[in-house]
């Protein structure tokens, strides 16, 4: 099955600075990469997704970045704030059908922290 | 409507109580997923549904009884559940074309 590694797994930056969170996948069937953003007691949240037709996107501070040779994908936030602090998770999966049907592999987090 | 809900927030239950969990979505999704996810740790998949049949079980003890009764509704059964069990349990929903999940906002699940 697929597995999906992230690092770091704790990230301090200052604010205003840039944050880089990478996930390396495994299973070159997978074709789908959603982040998700979880505040503390709250819901996984989707950020931004990247499907394996498109290298790079784009939404206002935050891009992700997709090297399918390489099997893997990058999370950037640029003039992070402190509201931006919480457990990031990369993911990947196939696009659906058969048994496969909308699973998720997530990697283990990022614990990002903006300091003011 | 472009929320996923579930009710209730918090649980608290003994090993021997039976309770359930429920999750509710009105975006016309066809695929719904229950997740048990403990502190800091991701999401673990636990259930698929597909079209209101259970497409996905991964290895859940059977303590653990999903149920859809509808393309909106899912279920999740409780019965004689152990301590190791308290976690969040977050329900999400797909359309399943890009696979793109949302999730409720979970219970939080104590079991004394």
């Amino acid at each position: 099955g697929e597995n999906v590694e992230q690092h770091p797994s704790t990230l301090s930056v200052q604010e205003g600075d840039s944050a880089v969170i990478k996930c390396t996948y495994s299973d070159s069937a997978s074709n789908y990469f959603p982040w998700y953003k979880q505040e503390l007691g709250k819901r996984p949240q989707l950020i931004i997704d990247i499907r394996s037709n498109v290298g790079e996107k784009k939404d206002q501070r935050i891009a992700v970045t997709l090297n399918k040779t390489a099997k893997h994908f990058s999370l950037h936030i640029t003039e992070t704030q402190p509201e931006d602090s919480a457990v990031y998770f990369c993911a990947a999966s196939r696009r659906g059908g058969g048994t496969s049907y909308g699973k998720l592999t997530f990697g283990q987090g990022t614990i990002l922290t903006v300091h003011p | 409507d472009t929320e996923v809900t579930q009710t209730p927030k918090h649980l608290v239950m003994g090993m021997t109580n039976k309770k359930s969990l429920k999750c509710e979505q009105h975006m016309g999704h066809r695929a719904m997923y229950w997740y048990k996810q403990k502190a800091k740790k991701p999401p673990e998949l636990m259930f698929v549904y597909s079209y209101e049949k259970l497409s996905i079980n991964e290895s859940v003890p059977s303590r653990f009884s999903p149920e859809c009764p509808n393309s909106s509704l899912l279920n999740l059964h409780l019965h004689a559940l152990q301590p190791e069990d308290s976690a969040l349990y977050l329900c999400a929903s797909s359309s399943g074309v890009y696979n793109e999940q949302f999730f409720g906002p979970g219970t939080r699940l104590t079991v004394l």
